[in-house]
């Protein structure tokens, strides 16, 4: 159980233009989701708490008008990234957390976004 | 300074030997510890949760010292497959949020 799954696994885009990811729970209801990036040869860097049904608590330095969270369920998270640009290249990954019977937080696969 | 400080290697060492990863953390009120392992152009996974007993999983054994904020990883009979980025992960009494160290990357050879 606690499978954690992500769309797409990669993505190529141009520069200007808006990804959407998506953040599944397969087998669990998330009460709380994470939105992850990591950059090449570093730490994974929290971008964003999201809770089903309110606004996103986004960590310093994020901006939250380019990076779009929407928690519509409690298995659904997605990020938009928009008006991509090349610096957003990254590596972005989810996790999904339940108080119930795991009490930790799964991680997606990740997807790997490059912005050209 | 960072809240979760790791060595980031990386380590070289023979199949069969043992390694010794340590971690730092600098935030007090961090109440629950853990290492993962991470594999390249992978998400991270959960190797151990640490205890302030210390623990033993198999070949790897986790130690936590509260006085110091200090955690450390043990990895005995080092495996090919043991080859990977581990990451001390600390998290804060009353959040569910993770901090993660830039991790220590090992490799195992023959």
């Amino acid at each position: 159980g606690a499978v954690v799954s992500q769309h797409p696994s990669w993505v190529i885009c141009k520069s200007g233009t808006s990804v959407k990811i998506e953040c599944r729970s397969l087998d669990f209801q998330a009460t709380t989701m994470f939105w992850y990036r990591q950059f090449p040869k570093q730490s994974l860097m929290l971008m964003a708490t999201s809770n089903e049904g309110s606004k996103a608590t986004y960590e310093q330095g994020v901006e939250k008008d380019k990076f779009l969270i929407n928690h519509a369920s409690l298995t659904l998270s997605t990020l938009t990234v928009t008006s991509a640009h090349p610096e957003d290249s990254s590596f972005y990954i989810c996790s999904a957390y339940t108080s119930g019977t795991y009490n930790e937080q799964f991680f997606g696969p990740g997807t790997r976004l490059t912005v050209l | 300074r960072k809240e979760v400080e790791q060595d980031p290697g990386p380590f070289n060492v023979p199949e069969g030997a043992t390694v010794a990863f340590n971690c730092t953390y600098s935030n007090s009120a961090s109440q629950s510890f853990f290492w993962y392992r991470q594999d390249c152009r992978k998400e991270p996974k959960l190797l151990m949760s640490v205890y302030s007993s210390g623990n033993e999983d198999g070949r790897f054994t986790a130690q936590l010292n509260r006085a110091s904020q200090y955690i450390s990883l043990l990895i005995r009979d080092s495996k090919l497959s043991d080859s990977a980025t581990y990451l001390c992960v600390v998290r804060a009494a009353g959040f569910q949020k993770l901090v993660f160290g830039t991790g220590t990357r090992l490799l195992v050879s023959p």
